[in-house]
Order: structure tokens, then C-alpha cells, then sequence
């Protein structure tokens, strides 16, 4: 049962344009929405998070934007930059389940120079 | 430099053998997970462990599967028999929870398994 869903399952830029994710979400006790990046060969790890309580965090070329009545959130990366291409997982989870993190599916990200 | 650490970073074996992974997780963490990770299925649950207690393996094969914290320093993973579909890539995650506070889960590099 996949409760988050991603799209698309890849996704091919220009450097210096906006890479753009999005994920889905159907149960609404998620409250804490972290995107993940991951690198060939290594761990995803931590790369922005939200809580519902905003509707957008920036953090340098990175922002989430979040859309709780749609159950909708998304990554934009701008000015992508070849060094960005790797798979991005975003993920959710609920306060009462401490820091269990469902996955959606993944986004490769290829940046062409 | 703290980080999650796993082993074996690779192992091939033949269906029908014992394949045990190891854990290691960054000291003073309470939580420990491990997840699956295929092409087919992204990044898969499969065992929750808090305060060494497992809280959650509804993602895991009961029948060959079986998740271990014997110590605080130490989540095992084992697969017996493992099968061919049990190729994938397993990683181990580790973070801090408090109460209904959500903080960052730490990856390791994972451990890849093919069965042949």
C-alpha cells in the first residue's frame, strides 16, 4: 500500500534550469514531509524537510512547497547544476510514529551540462 | 565523524544460504530501522526497532526474514533461505525520537545482496 506517491519516476534538465518533483499523499496524520537525496553508491540522506503549518521553506536553490488541502507537496531545485543529479525520495511521516519515514518511489534526476 | 555503519558492503551467495547484515548505529540514537531498496519498489520498510524494541516489521517476510537488536550498538538483519527476489540493496538508518517529535533518520551505505 503506498501512501505517498512521486512523480515523475525520472526527470532530465538543462543546468541552470528548474527541476521540479512531486509527491502525494493520502493520510492526512502525516506531519512531517522531508525530501531525501541520494547519490549512487551512498545512503539517501536529509536534504530540506516541512511541516504542514507552512506552505513553502527555502533553503538555498531548494524549496518545498506544500499544499495541505490538496494533500500535495513538491521540490524545486533552481539553477539545477550538474552535481544535483541523483535520485530524490520524498517521504512522510506521523508524530505518534516518531521519525518512520514512508518513501514515495524515487526520482532520478539527470542535470545535462 | 558519526555515521551509521553497515557490513558486508557486498555479498554474493547461492540461493537456499544464510545471509546475516549488520548494523551499527550512530551512538546515542533510540531508533533503528532497515529498509529495502529495488528498482521495482523504491525504498521499502522493513523492520522499526526504539529503545532496542521492535515496534514495527509489517514490511517484512516473516518466514525467512528476522530483525535483531541484541544490543544498543548493534541491529542484525537475516535472511534464511535467502531466495534470488531477495536481491536488493539494504540499508540501515538510525535517528533520535522523542516523544511525537520527528527528528532526521541517518543512512548508511548500504549492503548489497545478490542471490544466485
Amino acid at each position: 500500500q503506498q501512501q505517498v506517491k512521486q512523480s515523475p519516476q525520472s526527470l532530465i534538465v538543462q543546468k541552470g534550469g528548474i527541476s521540479i518533483i512531486n509527491c502525494a499523499y493520502e493520510n492526512t496524520a502525516f506531519d512531517y514531509f522531508p525530501w531525501y537525496q541520494q547519490f549512487p553508491g551512498k545512503g539517501p540522506a536529509l536534504l530540506i524537510a516541512i511541516r504542514p503549518d507552512v506552505s513553502e521553506k527555502k533553503e538555498g536553490r531548494f524549496t518545498i512547497s506544500f499544499n495541505k488541502s490538496a494533500k500535495q507537496f513538491s521540490l524545486h531545485i533552481m539553477d539545477s547544476q550538474p552535481g544535483d543529479s541523483a535520485t530524490y525520495f520524498c517521504a512522510a511521516s506521523m508524530g505518534n510514529a516518531g521519525n518512520m519515514l514512508t518513501f514515495g518511489g524515487g526520482t532520478r534526476l539527470m542535470v545535462k551540462p | 565523524d558519526a555515521r551509521v555503519t553497515q557490513t558486508p558492503r557486498h555479498k554474493v551467495t547461492e540461493m537456499g544460504q544464510e545471509v546475516t547484515m549488520r548494523c551499527q548505529p550512530i551512538l546515542g540514537h533510540n531508533t533503528v530501522f532497515w529498509y529495502r531498496q529495488t528498482m521495482m519498489q523504491g525504498l521499502e520498510l522493513l523492520a522499526y526497532f526504539r529503545n532496542r524494541a521492535p515496534l514495527d516489521d509489517s514490511g517484512m517476510p516473516k518466514d525467512r526474514f528476522s530483525a535483531e537488536m541484541p544490543d544498543a550498538t548493534l541491529a542484525t538483519l537475516k535472511i534464511q533461505p535467502s531466495e534470488p527476489r531477495d536481491s536488493a540493496v539494504y540499508f540501515c538508518a538510525s535517528g533520535w525520537a522523542s516523544g511525537g517529535n520527528t527528528g532526521e533518520l541517518f543512512f548508511g551505505e548500504g549492503s548489497r545482496l545478490t542471490v544466485l
